[in-house]
């Protein structure tokens, strides 16, 4: 059975701080990993997904790893800013006998930022 | 482009009762999964259904069932709620298979009293 962990739980940085949140999971035959952030009482915005053939994605300030032989995903934010303040989940998808995935996603219990000025 | 919606926004039910939550996939989306999110927690894996077929189904009661419609458009039924059933559910569009990047709605906060 997938696990997924996401580690610190929450952590609070001043504005400009350069992060790094980990997610680590059990089960390396993943199709893909998707990092989402999600505000208070609201629905998941997609961030960044990785398929399983790749080792990083970029967007904007975001930067996303993946090391599948260790289990291990980061999510770097550069320069955070108080905007940046919500919780970030990510999220690993199987993969099936037939090679691709049914896109069920297992998902950490998430990493809650607080952005300082 | 439309986004994933998804509707009542807020819910409030009794024990026992039946509730059916509603979600609009993205425009040209085929597939639709449902997930459950207790206060603190990640989203748990309800069921999927693809084309109007369930794709899967994760460690959820019977009484969870839902619909796709011919429209991709989707239902999630919960039949004898329970005050565990209460939390924020939400829906995630997908264009199966050429991507399996997920688009989640804002959800519906269901509160079983």
């Amino acid at each position: 059975k997938q696990e997924v962990t996401q580690i610190p739980a929450a952590l609070s940085v001043p504005e400009g701080e350069n992060l790094v949140l980990n997610c680590s999971f059990t089960d390396s035959a993943i199709y893909n990993l998707q990092w989402f952030r999600q505000d208070p009482g609201k629905g998941l915005t997609s961030l960044l997904l990785i398929q399983s053939s790749q080792r990083e994605q970029t967007s904007g300030r975001l930067n996303a790893s993946l090391d599948k032989s260790s289990g291990r995903s980061t999510l770097y934010i550069a320069a955070s800013q108080p905007g940046d303040s919500a919780t970030y989940l990510c999220a690993v998808s199987p993969t099936n006998a037939g090679g691709t995935s049914y896109g069920k996603l297992t998902f950490g219990q998430g990493t809650i930022l607080t952005v300082h000025p | 482009e439309t986004g994933v919606t998804q509707s009542p926004t807020h819910l409030i039910k009794t024990r026992g009762q039946q509730v059916t939550l509603r979600c609009s996939s993205q425009s040209g989306h085929n597939t639709v999964s449902w997930y459950q999110q207790a206060l603190g927690q990640g989203p748990q894996f309800i069921f999927q259904y693809y084309r109007e077929e369930k794709n899967g189904r994760g460690n959820f009661p019977p009484r969870f069932s839902g619909l796709q419609f011919p429209n991709y458009s989707s239902e999630l039924n919960v039949n004898a709620l329970e005050l565990d059933d209460s939390a924020l559910y939400l829906c995630a569009s997908s264009l199966l298979p050429s991507s399996y990047e997920q688009y989640f709605g804002p959800g519906t906060r269901l509160t079983v009293t």
